[in-house]
């Protein structure tokens, strides 16, 4: 009963490098979310997906990209990592009800 | 644009008291409100979904209620202990065609020993 998987749990980038964040779901849901969560700013909305093959912007989508070629899969792509994309970053897969990741934290130094 | 407020931002209670948090929206044309624990560096976990045709859920301890006219829920925790102390978060779905989660900033609760 895995839910929603995010990897990797941890990663240090230095300005400019790319990497990407991986988020899996079990539970066969049409929708799915990125979120970056930092002090005094709550969790503000990257981008999201309504199903396979379809993506999105949300509030704060600058700097990340995203792609779902799987309905079980949605990517969170840093091109040019820079310090202010610093963050715990949370991906959510929804039905009726929401489902959260335990988070990747991100340091770009 | 759908706003939502959560008061306290935070909240001292010493332990076996009950206690409410609360949480307030702009736009009471919502599809459903959920409420969410978050324990320091840990993801969110889902406490209780309220759809918007429900007056209330209950899971244990916790009880919902949902007050969709006046843009109001309230998460109430009886006989509070310090396991109980995290971040709670309220969050409104509008549902449609992007169902998106709109968050409030959170009540910082802790049940002291």
């Amino acid at each position: 009963n895995a839910g929603v998987t995010q990897t990797p749990k941890f990663r240090v980038l230095k300005t400019g490098q790319s990497m990407t964040l991986l988020c899996a779901q079990d539970m066969n849901h049409e929708y799915m979310y990125w979120y970056r969560q930092d002090p005094g700013m709550g969790l503000r909305l990257i981008h999201y997906s309504v199903g396979e093959g379809t993506t999105a912007k949300g509030e704060v989508p600058d700097g990340y990209n995203v792609s779902r070629l799987k309905k079980q899969n949605f990517l969170l792509g840093l091109e040019s990592a820079a310090p202010s994309q610093t963050s715990v970053y949370f991906c959510a897969s929804k039905g009726t009800e929401a489902f959260f990741g335990q988070g990747t934290r991100l340091t770009v130094v | 644009k759908q706003e939502v407020t959560q008061i306290p931002a935070a909240l001292s209670v010493p332990e076996g008291e009950n206690l409410v948090l609360n949480c307030s929206f702009t736009d009471s044309a919502i599809y459903n409100l959920q409420w969410f624990r978050q324990d320091p560096g840990k993801g969110l976990t889902s406490l209780l979904l309220i759809q918007s045709s429900q007056r209330e859920q209950t899971s244990g301890r916790l009880n919902a209620s949902l007050d969709k006219s006046s843009g109001r829920s309230t998460l109430y925790i009886a006989a509070s202990q310090p396991g109980d102390s995290a971040t709670y978060l309220c969050a409104v779905s509008k549902g449609g065609a992007t169902n998106k989660l709109i968050f409030g900033t959170g009540t910082l609760l802790a049940v002291q020993p």
